[in-house]
């Protein structure tokens, strides 16, 4: 199985914390990233997980457990421009595949 | 800083007409992709390539589809035959090492494919 399940939309306030939360199922699992697009335009990388634990980016958080096949994106001190689509992707080695996406909307 | 450049951004094309998207990934960088997003959907895998040929496709890169890099620097896809299913936006995406040891690809602005 290839699916990644995350929430289609999340709405959160200027400077509070969001937190979007992923699974995934578990063939081919080498890693977990999180990718950002605003408005249709070009997926930016934001974090990878490979490993257990939480790897911090700035205002951008990511954690995964491999154990629980779950991951999170973790979003601080939110900003207006935070507003897009967060979509996280299973590294299967040689490509990427993507969830859904999250549709976050920050509210001032 | 080096991007991954591609073009047209917009093409609107006939359904069975040919179409060739092109793509200019970053200069030092050896993995090379394919996705596609319909309007609204995800980003989904089609092809990735290495060392001159597909390391891996999807099942949507069937026959009307092919890779090929002509040159030192383009990367292009071709769709031979188009579908009215085959519109969406089309993003290359390239890579220093293979994705399992940083996850990390650079995609361009992608180029919107139009079927009527």
């Amino acid at each position: 199985g290839q699916s990644l399940e995350q929430p289609s939309e999340v709405t959160a306030v200027e400077g509070a914390i969001v937190q979007i939360n992923c699974t995934y199922q578990t063939s081919g699992f080498y890693g977990l990233s999180w990718y950002q697009q605003h408005d249709g335009g070009a997926p930016t990388f934001l974090s990878y997980n490979a490993l257990d634990g939480l790897e911090e980016t700035g205002r951008f958080s990511s954690f995964l457990s491999r154990s629980d096949s779950y991951g999170y994106l973790l979003l601080q001190e939110l900003q207006m421009k935070d507003s897009a689509s967060y979509f996280c992707a299973r590294d299967q080695g040689g490509k990427l595949i993507f969830g859904q996406g999250t549709e976050l909307s920050v509210k001032p | 800083e080096p991007e991954v450049t591609q073009t047209p951004s917009h093409q609107v094309t006939q359904m069975g007409q040919e179409v060739i998207l092109r793509c200019v990934p970053i200069s030092n960088h050896l993995y090379f992709y394919w996705y596609r997003q319909i309007l609204g959907q995800k980003v989904e895998f089609l092809v990735s390539f290495y060392n001159n040929e597909i390391s891996e496709k999807s099942e949507i890169f069937d026959d009307q589809f092919s890779v090929e890099r002509p040159d030192g620097s383009n990367f292009t896809l071709k769709i031979r035959s188009t579908k009215l299913e085959d519109s969406a936006m089309y993003f290359c995406a390239s890579s220093r090492e293979e994705q399992g040891q940083t996850g990390e690809l650079f995609f361009g602005e992608g180029s919107r494919l139009t079927v009527l």
